[in-house]
């Protein structure tokens, strides 16, 4: 079965720098959501999007902005990246706007600024 | 708010041995989801188990088993006869149902090591 898929899987940058990863969900999933995983941390989720629309906000810094394309897919955009934002960064993706609907995860991008 | 407790760190057994994660939540929402995902340590986060709150029958799936008390607010998980392919993070997570806001909320994960 397909999965999430996240590009690129892993991704070196500079402070100050800027970033895009990408999001593929699973084929008829139409709902988004990323999530944030710093080293031995739990994710904390950062956003979401059902529809290409922006469906919920959590604790995403004002430097990171994300949509949902036509296609479904994601970009999450981080700018003036700082050392701290280093984390591994998962996609999931669902079926629906209802909590029915299991949240499946993609293999995340593992994001390392210097 | 939600809040998922995982009072166990780090767990470490023997091969063949049963282990119990614990999983405690707190949440003002009547109807709710619960969840288990296994984080490997090549870092990807994989479903096991939904649980909504109207529903509590343990569930069994091989060596897994799930206990959902609603009167405990708790939802373990048990390891039958564990394996060396176990050793994982396991986080429990809690969503909320009805509504918009559909984000989980993770525990801090228990990292179970299985020695051969």
């Amino acid at each position: 079965a397909a999965g999430v898929i996240q590009s690129p899987r892993h991704l070196i940058k500079e402070k100050r720098e800027t970033a895009t990863l990408k999001c593929y969900p699973i084929p008829r999933h139409d709902t988004v959501y990323w999530y944030q995983q710093g080293p031995g941390q739990d994710p904390q989720f950062l956003i979401s999007f059902y529809e290409k629309m922006q469906s919920d906000k959590g604790s995403i810094p004002d430097r990171f902005s994300a949509q949902q394309f036509s296609d479904y897919h994601s970009e999450l955009n981080m700018s003036s990246l700082e050392l701290g934002d280093s984390a591994l960064y998962f996609c999931a993706s669902s079926s629906g706007q209802t909590s029915t609907d299991t949240q499946y995860f993609g293999p995340g991008t593992r994001l390392t600024v210097l | 708010a939600q809040k998922v407790t995982q009072a166990q760190t780090e767990i470490s057994v023997v091969e063949k041995e049963d282990v119990t994660l614990d999983c405690v939540y707190e949440t003002r929402d009547t109807t709710y989801y619960l969840f288990w995902y296994k984080q490997p340590p090549s870092g990807e986060l994989v479903f096991l188990i939904r649980r909504n709150s109207f529903d509590e029958q343990n569930e069994i799936s091989g060596r897994y088993s799930w206990n959902f008390q609603k009167s405990t607010s708790s939802f373990n998980f048990t390891i039958t006869a564990s394996q060396v392919v176990d050793s994982a993070v396991y986080f429990c997570a809690l969503s909320p149902s009805g509504g918009s806001n559909y984000k989980l909320t993770f525990g801090k994960g228990t990292l179970l090591t299985v020695n051969p």
